[in-house]
């Protein structure tokens, strides 16, 4: 079965700050990845995907994630990061044959002022 | 569009009590999931549906644990007995079809405290 990994647990940074969050997976065959983000007292929303082409994905709010098979990973990446980014974030995947998705523990971001 | 739809928002029960949530998804979307998210964990699928059959209910502890989707759209989801380690948020999330192409949406959840 697969697994996720983030091992960023709580991320504090200022504004303007560039972010990248960790997100390792464990499954040899092909994926479909995904970052998901819960701002406070928000649900669940998609970040952005990954299904195939391109691994440099683009996604909502200027996130960007890469994913680079062969260290199993898709990090998650914003070149300056601001006060509202302040969430949950969660890197999920699933093995394409069906929408079971498996998230990871996730990351806290915090950014201050 | 209207947004994946939960009710209760928030529940206290004491253990050994029995409690249910609703869920109504996204119109025209055939697969609904359950998930359940303990603090400082991921969300973990505990039952999945595409239309009203069940396509994996593998991680549901069916001692306690029942969920249905009888006509399709809305569906709920039961504990009875509830135990102390059952408190967590209990998420729903709907997708257009079951495949790799449709993310999925989520309601805001219900969180469960068990005392």
């Amino acid at each position: 079965a697969q697994s996720v990994s983030q091992h960023n647990h709580h991320v504090i940074l200022s504004e303007a700050a560039s972010l990248e969050l960790g997100c390792n997976y464990s499954y040899g065959g092909t994926v479909n990845l995904f970052w998901y983000v819960q701002y406070p007292g928000q649900h669940l929303q998609l970040l952005l995907k990954y299904f195939s082409g391109d691994p440099l994905v683009k996604g909502i709010k200027g996130f960007e994630a890469e994913f680079i098979k062969s260290k199993f990973s898709f990090n998650l990446r914003k070149p300056s990061v601001q006060w509202s980014d302040t969430a949950e974030y969660f890197c999920a995947v699933n093995t394409g044959t069906a929408s079971k998705l498996t998230f990871g523990t996730g990351t806290r971001l915090q950014v201050t002022l | 569009e209207a947004g994946v739809a939960q009710s209760p928002r928030y529940k206290i029960i004491e253990k050994r009590q029995s409690v249910a949530f609703w869920c109504n998804p996204i119109s025209g979307h055939a697969t609904l999931y359950w998930y359940q998210q303990i603090l400082g964990q991921g969300p973990k699928l505990l039952i999945q549906f595409q239309n009203n059959g069940v396509v994996d209910d593998s991680q549901l502890p069916k001692d306690r644990f029942s969920a249905e989707r009888l006509k399709g759209v809305d569906s709920t989801l039961k504990i009875q007995p509830a135990k102390l380690e059952d408190s967590a948020v209990y998420l729903c999330a709907s997708s257009y079809r079951t495949g790799e192409v449709s993310p999925l949406h989520f309601g805001n959840g219900t969180r469960l405290t068990v005392t």
